[in-house]
């Protein structure tokens, strides 16, 4: 089992729907961040959160460190937002990160 | 602009040679940058971790002889791709972060630099 687990792997939807990416992980962690991967391949730090929630324009971050998971939210999703969304933590400890197999999401116009 | 730059994006080369891909913190010193490589529709692969000044520490199943890393100054490492072969064509892509460790920081990509071995 994989230390990061991502929910759904592939998601589509319709411009201006309401996304939501799920990451559960099971070890103790210092931080988690949220990337962004567009289909050139370069990779966009998103978010990184060890408690509560952050909110950056059309997404908010949350993470819940009790239950050990986290949720990325996209509002008034646009075909811009289509591109991979990977999950990863550091553990506690290590400099290291441990990713998630990635959310392939696509907006429809 | 790009806080953790990559070079070259693209690099096409024959079976046999040697090829070098540069990261780059542009305004910032990272004592530590990190080096992944990832396969088509597969995630990120840790390979190593670049330390500056010091011998790089590489994960288990990376051949060290095989993907040279070189951080030689507090903004600058280096990945070269030995006697390349067809099977080391991926997409290798660099990190750093503000403060000494990734869990501590805020992280920077480089823009990643897809290699194709003939």
């Amino acid at each position: 089992k994989n230390e990061v687990e991502q929910s759904p792997q592939n998601l589509t939807a319709q411009e201006g729907e309401f996304i939501t990416i799920n990451c559960s992980y099971s070890v103790g962690i210092s931080a988690l961040h949220w990337l962004q991967q567009h289909p050139g391949g370069g990779i966009v730090s998103l978010f990184m959160l060890s408690s509560g929630k952050k909110k950056h324009g059309r997404l908010i971050a949350t993470i819940n460190i009790q239950e050990k998971h986290s949720s990325l939210h996209i509002t008034a999703s646009h075909p811009r937002d289509s591109a991979v969304y990977i999950c990863a933590v550091s553990r506690q400890g290590a400099q290291k990160l441990v990713f998630g197999q990635g959310t392939r999401l696509t907006i429809n116009p | 602009g790009a806080v953790v730059s990559q070079h070259p994006s693209r690099v096409i080369c024959k079976s046999g040679t040697s090829v070098k891909i540069e990261c780059r913190s542009l305004d910032f010193q990272a004592t530590t940058m990190f080096w992944y490589r990832q396969f088509p529709k597969q995630s990120l692969m840790l390979m190593a971790t670049s330390n500056e000044g010091s011998k790089a520490t590489y994960e288990q199943g990376v051949e060290k002889d095989k993907f040279l890393i070189n951080h030689a100054s507090l903004t600058l490492s280096t990945l070269t791709v030995t006697s390349a072969h067809p099977e080391d064509s991926s997409f290798y892509i660099c990190s750093a972060g503000r403060l000494a460790g990734e869990g501590t920081g805020e992280l920077f990509f480089g823009e990643g630099s897809r290699l194709t071995v003939l």
